[in-house]
């Protein structure tokens, strides 16, 4: 069954903004934890992970957080552009082979 | 260029009469998978493939069928379509191992089953 979830479905966010973007998840076996955008007609694509040994990894204009004790990831977009408006989905790839995705987050940023 | 590619993107079809979404990639990588997308529901996957001869169900594999002869193709079959399977479907490949965190979608089928 599912094991990852976002808080929000939607978010608005003027442009210029710092987005941020919730996920829970369940399995604590769960060895990297990924944020995905998908753009409207498009697949999922991948935007940045994180191992489970790590809380903090940053990419460009991208942070992810993971709290493992809560059970919490989350995707700080900064300085958010018309062009990250997408829907935003979290990932696990635990110890299967699976890769197991949330429900996803609509971002809307508007100028 | 790395890509997965589906085909067909867009396919009305009737209740019962099967077909074949088929996917392949380029990129040699060993694991790929189904997924469909629905409203309020996000990405569920149908099934996976760790390897060539190696299928496995995933979360909803009901009313679906795969199969992986080629290292570089993974088609989906719907002996039987029904209403319930009309959807938007993505397959997806990865590299091997709890690493391979970056799959590659292809551009998705949708799929009318009336």
């Amino acid at each position: 069954g599912e094991s990852v979830g976002l808080h929000l479905p939607t978010l608005s966010v003027q442009e210029g903004d710092n987005s941020i973007i919730n996920c829970a998840y369940s399995n604590s076996a769960s060895d990297y934890f990924i944020w995905y955008k998908q753009e409207s007609g498009k697949g999922p694509q991948f935007i940045i992970d994180i191992r489970s040994n790590m809380d903090k990894r940053q990419g460009q204009r991208v942070t992810v957080l993971l709290n493992k004790t809560v059970k919490h990831l989350s995707l700080q977009i900064a300085a958010t552009q018309p062009g990250d408006s997408a829907v935003y989905f979290c990932a696990e790839n635990g110890a299967g082979t699976a890769l197991i995705f949330g429900k996803g987050t609509t971002l809307s940023v508007s100028s | 260029e790395a890509q997965v590619t589906q085909n067909p993107r867009y396919l009305i079809t009737v209740t019962g009469k099967k077909l074949t979404v088929t996917c392949s990639q380029n990129m040699n990588h060993e694991y790929m998978s189904w997924y469909r997308q629905d409203p309020g529901l996000g990405l569920r996957q149908i099934y996976y493939s760790m390897n060539v001869e190696v299928t496995d169900k995933g979360d909803v594999p009901e009313g679906y069928k795969v199969s992986r002869k080629e290292k570089r193709n993974f088609p989906l079959i719907l002996e039987s379509p029904s209403p319930n399977q009309t959807s938007l479907y993505f397959c997806a490949s990865r590299k091997k191992g709890l690493s391979g965190t970056e799959a590659f979608f292809g551009q998705g089928t949708r799929l009318t089953v009336v």
